[in-house]
């Protein structure tokens, strides 16, 4: 199976700064990439799929310029959270789909913001 | 729409204790249904998946699913539950046709020793 690196898994950043959390697929070319969010006691909340060398498609609610993707290629795709708040803190993770339909997933990044 | 309800959000169980997860899922078209484990520390991973043909399907661990297209279920099962089996466990659906993966709030599974 893929195997999904995130980086950093922890993160703590003052309000109004910006973050970049990297998702790499160290041995499988992914053309898509999931960014989703957990909240404390939820399920996981699919943000927006990252398309290698396209523009990445957001799901409803999710504003594509707060949180920003490039998937640059194969191999990473990044989510950059702007001008950060407070609300922004969260539990980020990616995962990458392979040809059989299962996911795999980065061990996530957790997102302080103060 | 797509959406995943997942019936028990906190279990505690006694090792060897037999265990059951349920999960129903709201889809009008043909589905995938996997679930997956998240132990401690560690990223999720698949515990088993169901695209089509025998309804029962085992995964690793001894965990096993049964499908029941009837009740739009998928409950996970385990005979004997060990406390390593304590994690948590998502159920997910994917509707057939690249439609995205949903995924329901997740079961927290504890097992005293």
């Amino acid at each position: 199976g893929a195997v999904v690196s995130q980086h950093p898994s922890r993160v703590i950043c003052k309000s109004g700064t910006s973050v970049k959390i990297e998702c790499r697929s160290l041995d499988f070319q992914a053309t898509t990439m999931f960014w989703y969010r957990q909240f404390p006691k939820q399920s996981l909340m699919l943000m927006a799929t990252s398309n290698e060398g396209s523009k990445a498609t957001y799901e409803q609610g999710v504003e594509k310029d707060k949180f920003l993707i490039n998937h640059a290629s194969l191999t990473l795709s990044t989510l950059t959270v702007t001008s950060a708040h407070p609300e922004d803190s969260s539990f980020y993770i990616c995962s990458v789909s392979a040809n059989t339909g299962e996911l795999f997933f980065g061990e996530g990044s957790r997102l302080t913001v103060l | 729409a797509q959406s995943v309800s997942q019936h028990n959000h906190h279990v505690i169980l006694s090792e060897a204790a037999s265990l059951e997860l349920g999960c129903n899922y709201s889809y009008g078209g043909t589905v995938n249904l996997f679930w997956y484990v998240q132990y401690p520390g560690q990223h999720l991973q698949l515990l088993l998946k169901y695209f089509s043909g025998d309804p029962l399907v085992k995964g690793i661990k001894g965990f096993e699913a049964e499908f029941i297209k009837s009740k739009f279920s998928f409950n996970l099962r385990k005979p004997s539950v060990q406390w390593s089996d304590t994690a948590e466990y998502f159920c997910a659906v994917e509707g057939t046709g690249g439609f995205k993966t949903i995924f329901g709030a997740g079961t927290r599974l504890f097992v005293k020793a």
